[in-house]
């Protein structure tokens, strides 16, 4: 059974479109996770949610907004895509906040966007 | 600003041989720190977590320690294979940040 899914696994899209990448878990967890991986495989977190609420919302522009239907799905949804959006997008789930005590982050296998 | 750094940045090894991927931190207030591995193309693997009352956790041939004075974390392998061959990522504080990785080659 897959932990933590994600789709598409590959996104190729133009400039300008505006696309949505899923993810679900199924452990049970009550914390989600969108992180971003550039070019040079340098990860960095963008948003975290907590049982459907925002928790941490790093400096990202405002064209991302994620969507958490209930807390096994965290959705990014994408307006206005650019170049330099082209990376590999990571969800990841913990069982408790971030920083607390059950924080081990269990990652899904990625979407690689391309912006052309 | 917690900042996390991994040296080496690569490492090639022949098998067999035991190894030690550096970690630092440069906040020690850390709440945990945790050690993944990435393979080409793939996702990240929870290898390890290392709470900020632990000094060490293992797993297999695997072992974390944590220095949360010296900002240190190290992650030895043991008896290194062919299969161990990935990039391995550090990652540190409430909400993750994460080293640059060490890629990290076993040789048969």
């Amino acid at each position: 059974d897959t932990a933590v899914s994600q789709t598409p696994k590959y996104l190729v899209t133009q400039m300008g479109n505006d696309k949505s990448i899923k993810c679900e878990q199924n452990l049970g967890h009550d914390t989600m996770y969108w992180y971003k991986q550039d070019s040079k495989k340098f990860l960095k977190i963008m948003f975290s949610y907590n049982n459907k609420e925002l928790i941490i919302n790093e400096t990202v522009p405002n064209r991302f907004s994620p969507k958490s239907p209930d807390k096994a799905h965290l959705n990014l949804h994408i307006n206005s895509l650019e170049l330099g959006d082209s990376a590999v997008y990571f969800c990841a789930s913990s069982r408790g906040l971030a920083g607390g005590t059950y924080n081990e982050q269990f990652f899904g296998p990625g979407t690689r966007l391309t912006v052309l | 600003k917690q900042e996390v750094t991994q040296i080496p940045a690569a490492l090639s090894v022949p098998e067999g041989e035991n190894l030690v991927l550096n970690c630092s931190f440069t906040d020690s207030a850390i709440y945990n720190l945790q050690w993944f591995r990435q393979d080409p193309g793939k996702g990240l693997t929870s290898l390890l977590l290392i709470q900020s009352s632990q000094r060490e956790q293992t797993s297999g041939r695997l072992n974390a320690s944590l220095d949360k004075s010296s900002g240190r974390s190290t992650l030895y392998i043991a008896a290194s294979q062919p299969g161990d061959s990935a990039t391995y990522l550090c990652a540190s504080g409430g909400q993750l940040t994460f080293g640059s990785g060490t890629q990290l080659t076993v040789l048969p």
